[in-house]
């Protein structure tokens, strides 16, 4: 079974709008942590925001935001005021307690910011 | 630059031949992983070290796979007898664990490996 799934492929969006990209995730262990990162074309994983499973506030950094509902097990990046800088692929990742820290990642979602 | 960085940028080789990726990660992390990724695809976890120690590895990693870091900073990945499937982006990443909760990992700019 998928631990995390990303059912947006591909997305666009104006510039300087917002758009929000899909991450749900299924674990049992009740101590984990949710991770956003872009790829540019150029191919280097840049960490984005962070999300503990125990943290009671949505994380925010800049321009992105985590809407974070642990009942529903979903981990939604908000970008706010889309650059034509954004376009990228972005994942979704998780790491679990109960397995040793490793980081799972999701398939991505593309996004294309049009001017 | 103090970030991870990862050597050769690309690699092409023969199918047969072996191959040997190093990664330099940032200084003070103790703990480095390895990860696969193909086209279209997130990255895939293949092992992590804290410190010199192997602490685990995934069931992607056969045995014409294997990972060192020998004295606990950098990292080498040797790939024996090449086969066309190996082909991919392999990534490198660091981290400092520290027992707290977020350990974020710093990625290195990958190395791309095609196999003829």
């Amino acid at each position: 079974a998928q631990k995390i799934t990303q059912t947006q492929p591909g997305m666009f969006v104006q510039e300087k709008e917002a758009v929000t990209l899909d991450c749900t995730y299924d674990t049992s262990d009740p101590s984990y942590g949710l991770f956003w990162y872009k790829q540019p074309s150029s191919g280097e994983m840049i960490f984005l925001i962070y999300q503990g499973s125990y943290d009671q506030q949505n994380a925010t950094e800049g321009r992105y935001s985590l809407n974070f509902q642990k009942a529903r097990k979903s981990a939604n990046l908000v970008i706010s005021a889309s650059q034509l800088g954004d376009s990228a692929m972005y994942f979704c990742a998780m790491r679990e307690k109960t397995s040793y820290d490793k980081v799972i990642f999701g398939p991505g979602t593309s996004l294309s910011v049009i001017p | 630059d103090t970030g991870v960085s990862q050597d050769p940028r690309h690699k092409i080789t023969k199918r047969g031949q072996n191959v040997t990726f190093r990664c330099d990660p940032i200084s003070e992390h103790n703990r480095l992983y390895w990860y696969r990724q193909t086209l279209g695809q997130g990255p895939e976890f293949l092992t992590y070290f804290q410190n010199e120690a192997q602490l685990e590895k995934s069931r992607l990693l056969s045995d014409r796979f294997s990972a060192e870091r020998p004295k606990g900073s950098f990292s080498t990945l040797e790939i024996q007898r090449t086969e066309q499937g190996d082909s991919a982006m392999y990534l490198c990443a660091s981290s400092l664990a520290q027992g707290l909760g977020q350990e974020t990992q710093y990625f290195g700019p990958g190395t791309r490996l095609l196999v003829l």
